[in-house]
């Protein structure tokens, strides 16, 4: 069954250290893999996107993604996080058949000043 | 270009009421999805059209919830009797991308919050 894992529920970081948010998946074949943003009362925003290609995706907001798939995971990293960044971060694989997308349950980012 | 509308955004109901969400999506999207995301899980995948047929609701408690998208455009959404556990945000999305494409990206509304008492 495909699923995905994100193994931290929260996460504190200072403000302007690095972050890296962690994602596992299990799927029967090529995984199409997103990571959203939700902040308190908004809806979610894709933050990146890896569909195939070169492994390392860029995304918005200075966020980027590595897929490995000898690990199965797509973790989300930024080199310097803002107090801006505090929010709900979700991991999500598409399968091959339809659109459906099958969520994490997410991290729980914290900024310290 | 404006986003995927909701309403209401937060609704308050006792169990055995009946309840109903409604979604705008962007313009020109084909696909509209109806999520569940219930406090500190991911969201869930409750139905999916395309246009104003449905292609997944196997998540769906079709005994109590329905949807409808007619005119291949608004679509509601409709609990009927909410029970404790249907205490969730809603999220409505929608994509420009038809069946059997794989580069969808999905953009999520605001959602509506419910609390069944």
């Amino acid at each position: 069954a495909q699923s995905v894992t994100q193994p931290d529920i929260h996460i504190t970081v200072s403000e302007g250290a690095s972050l890296e948010l962690r994602c596992n998946y299990s799927y029967g074949a090529t995984p199409y893999l997103f990571w959203y943003v939700q902040s308190p009362g908004q809806g979610l925003q894709l933050l990146l996107k890896y569909f195939s290609g070169d492994t390392l995706v860029q995304g918005i907001k200075g966020f980027e993604a590595e897929f490995k798939r000898s690990q199965s995971s797509f973790n989300l990293r930024k080199p310097s996080v803002h107090w801006s960044d505090a929010a709900e971060y979700f991991c999500a694989v598409g399968p091959d058949s339809s659109y459906k997308l099958i969520f994490g349950s997410g991290t729980r980012l914290l900024v310290r000043p | 270009e404006a986003g995927v509308a909701q309403s209401p955004r937060y609704k308050i109901i006792e169990k055995r009421q009946s309840v109903a969400f409604w979604c705008n999506p962007i313009s020109g999207h084909a696909t509209l999805y109806w999520y569940q995301q219930i406090l500190g899980q991911g969201p869930k995948l409750l139905i999916q059209f395309q246009n104003n047929g449905v292609v997944d609701d196997s998540q769906l408690p079709k005994d109590r919830f329905s949807a409808e998208r007619l005119k291949g455009v608004d679509s509601t959404l409709k609990i009927q009797p909410a029970k404790l556990e249907d205490s969730a945000v809603y999220l409505c999305a929608s994509s420009l991308a038809t069946f059997g494409q794989r580069e969808n990206e999905q953009f999520f509304g605001p959602g509506t919050r419910l609390t069944v008492l």
